[in-house]
């Protein structure tokens, strides 16, 4: 089993620019979450999809944050426009619902807003 | 224990003593706990977890133990290892089967 594969490993990138992540799950696996790792904040919940369906983003933090599942096997986090707060690591985990929600996570996303 | 804040607690032990993280939850409704490894540049790995009908459970090497009175749970590492270098998170499940992280503790283990 390959596990949660995220990419890219790390992104830098300018202030006002679109930033994409992209994870896959582990086949399978019908949740997938993403989760945000700060210093200040610890790991925050960004947004998580059961069957492909957006359940709760209510830890998405700005409109500017936007995360898609189009099918059960790929979904992606995006950030337009970029902003310096947003640095941090991302992270995408998957469940297979029912599974006392024992989550898999990737290795994460580094990004850097400069 | 863990607490929040810009620095995350850190425990020292010598390798082959036991270490024991503690953590303190925040709802009392929460029916599942896990606790999570978190190695530099990786992502949390799954190390053990326990549902609240139980107060405390074993893996290898870990032993987990819950006390629902206080909201307390603590994760014990028997003869800690090099390997064991981490920070460790516990996590509540408190419904909608979502899960929430506690801060980290930093394991370091001196050898």
């Amino acid at each position: 089993d390959a596990g949660v594969i995220q990419s890219p490993r790390h992104e830098v990138t300018e202030m006002g620019q679109e930033v994409t992540l992209r994870c896959k799950p582990i086949s399978g696996h019908n949740s997938l979450f993403w989760y945000r790792q700060t210093m200040m904040r610890g790991l925050e919940l960004l947004i998580y999809f059961n069957n492909n369906v957006p359940i709760d983003d209510s830890g998405m933090p700005e409109d500017r944050f936007s995360a898609k599942m189009p099918n059960a096997s790929f979904s992606t986090l995006k950030i337009q426009p970029s902003e310096p707060r947003d640095s941090a690591v991302y992270f995408c985990a998957s469940s297979l619902q029912g599974n006392n929600e024992k989550l898999f996570f990737g290795s994460g996303t580094q990004l850097s807003v400069l | 224990g863990e607490s929040v804040g810009l620095h995350l607690p850190t425990l020292s032990v010598q390798e082959g003593d036991n270490s024991i993280i503690n953590c303190a939850y925040s709802n009392s409704a929460s029916d599942y706990f896990i606790w999570y490894k978190q190695e530099s540049g990786k992502g949390p790995q799954f190390i053990i977890d326990i549902r609240s009908n139980m107060d405390k459970r074993q893996g290898q090497r870990v032993t987990v133990l819950l006390n629902k009175t206080v909201k307390h749970l603590s994760l014990q590492i028997a003869a800690t290892q090099p390997g064991d270098s981490a920070v460790y998170f516990c996590a509540e499940n408190m419904g909608e089967d979502k899960l929430t992280f506690g801060t980290g503790t930093q394991l370091k283990v001196e050898l």
